[in-house]
């Protein structure tokens, strides 16, 4: 069975960094697809990162040069370091597995990362 | 950057009632070498993560109550609830993932009404 258990977020200072984790269980993270998607606060979803198989990364403009996303095949974990978080940069981050490297079918519950001073 | 809009934001529908989302990208998200629009469907209740009703534009998820279906081609679609049950209530969201970077519609709120 597919798991995926984010961690990391927290209330973080304007100017800060912050490392996020996905655990993966039940695939291997370095054969598939896998993203992170963040929610601000009552608003609708934002594909910031994107990692292929092969190890092509992707970014969103909004987060380009600050976020780097990562992965480790021998903890089977997705990564994603922020750096120089801005306020806008508040939200629920999910990791996410793509089928086939076209769609996301499994995501993980979240982690809730505030930028404030 | 592909831009998708839906509408209406929301709708209020009776219990075994239809209800209908729309969705429209700004180009095209149908790739011509297999002929498959690249389109999907979320659904998202309070406090949990998005789940994945249909995709292919049409292809229902395995576990999916087949009340929903999707339809549509090209630039313009639609998600159906045929009969809708109090469980629905959520806000549904279209994604397209024709580029890499998939982006969203800003969803559309459902609710009894």
């Amino acid at each position: 069975e597919v798991q995926l258990v984010e961690s990391g977020g927290g209330l973080i200072q304007p100017g800060g960094s912050l490392r996020l984790s996905c655990a993966a269980s039940g695939f291997i993270v370095s054969s598939n697809f896998m993203s992170w998607v963040r929610q601000a606060p009552g608003k609708g979803l934002e594909c910031v990162s994107v990692i292929h198989s092969g190890g092509s990364t992707y970014y969103a403009d909004s987060v380009k040069g600050r976020f780097t996303i990562s992965r480790d095949s021998s903890k089977n974990a997705l990564y994603l370091q922020m750096n120089s978080l801005r306020a806008e940069d508040t939200a629920v981050y999910y990791c996410g597995l793509y089928n086939s490297g076209y769609y996301v079918d499994h995501w993980g519950q979240g982690t809730l990362v505030t930028v404030s001073s | 950057d592909i831009v998708m809009t839906q509408s209406p934001d929301s709708l209020a529908v009776s219990l075994g009632e239809r209800a209908t989302i729309n969705c429209k990208s700004s180009q095209t998200v149908l790739y011509s070498s297999n002929n498959k629009n690249y389109l999907a469907w979320y659904q998202q209740k309070p406090g949990q993560p998005p789940q994945l009703l249909i995709y292919w534009a049409s292809t229902r998820e395995s576990g999916v109550p087949d009340r929903f279906s999707g339809s549509g081609s090209g630039t313009d679609f639609t998600l159906t609830i045929s009969s809708l049950q109090a469980e629905d209530v959520a806000v549904y969201y279209c994604q397209q993932y024709y580029t890499t970077l998939g982006t969203f519609g800003p969803g559309t709120r459902v609710d009894i009404k």
